[in-house]
């Protein structure tokens, strides 16, 4: 079983529309990061958070300590958008686990 | 200002053969991390640096792989007697904080591997 679990593991959007990506982990984190990787493997850091929520144009990002859960959500979503996202956590130690990513493509 | 910068990157090489892969962090930034990703896998960790610390060598696959990091900035990892099995693009991140797992970490482009 792996740590960290996303879903979908492949979406596709039409532009303009809401998404949501979801994360679960199953050890105790440190914090959570959320990553995007474009064609060409280029890897940004999108969000770290520990609690709560963070909102960076765009994008929002949501964490549920309790529930081990983690949501990242695009709105009015553009083609640009389309990538890898990425959800990985960081474990007591230095230790990193990382899902497996979801696809996203937006069609024009 | 500069960003993560890694080299070569593309290496194809024999299998058997060695490979030095490089990383320069962004200047100031006291951790380092090396991760690996699988075709069609997701993301490894491989090895962390924290300023002069001992590193966190838990995530290496075996002991082939090694990695080294001077005067706190460059860091090279090395695989000895490649093997197919190895091929991967290996990414290394650095991050400014000595709480590294409270920060966000900045991404070089990756060295692709091929081992034929």
């Amino acid at each position: 079983k792996n740590e960290v679990e996303q879903s979908p593991q492949n979406l596709t959007a039409q532009e303009g529309e809401f998404i949501t990506i979801n994360c679960s982990y199953s050890v105790g984190i440190s914090a959570l990061h959320w990553l995007q990787q474009h064609p060409g493997g280029g890897i940004v850091s999108l969000f770290m958070l520990s609690s709560g929520k963070k909102k960076h144009g765009r994008l929002i990002a949501t964490i549920n300590i309790q529930e081990k859960h983690s949501s990242l959500h695009i709105t009015a979503s553009h083609p640009r958008d389309s990538a890898v996202y990425i959800c990985a956590v960081s474990h007591t130690g230095n230790q990193f686990y990382f899902g497996t990513g979801t696809s996203l493509t937006v069609i024009p | 200002g500069a960003g993560v910068s890694q080299s070569p990157s593309n290496k194809v090489t024999e299998k058997g053969k060695d490979v030095e892969l490089r990383c320069d962090p962004i200047s100031g930034h006291t951790a380092l991390y090396w991760y690996r990703q699988s075709l069609g896998q997701g993301l490894e960790f491989l090895i962390y640096f924290q300023g002069n610390s001992a590193p966190d060598k838990s995530g290496l696959p075996s002991d082939r792989f090694s990695a080294e990091r001077t005067g706190g900035s460059v860091s090279t990892l090395t695989i000895q007697r490649t093997q197919q099995e190895d091929s991967a693009v290996y990414l290394c991140a650095s991050s400014p904080s000595t709480t590294l797992r409270e920060t966000e970490q900045y991404f070089g482009p990756g060295t692709r591997l091929t081992v034929t």
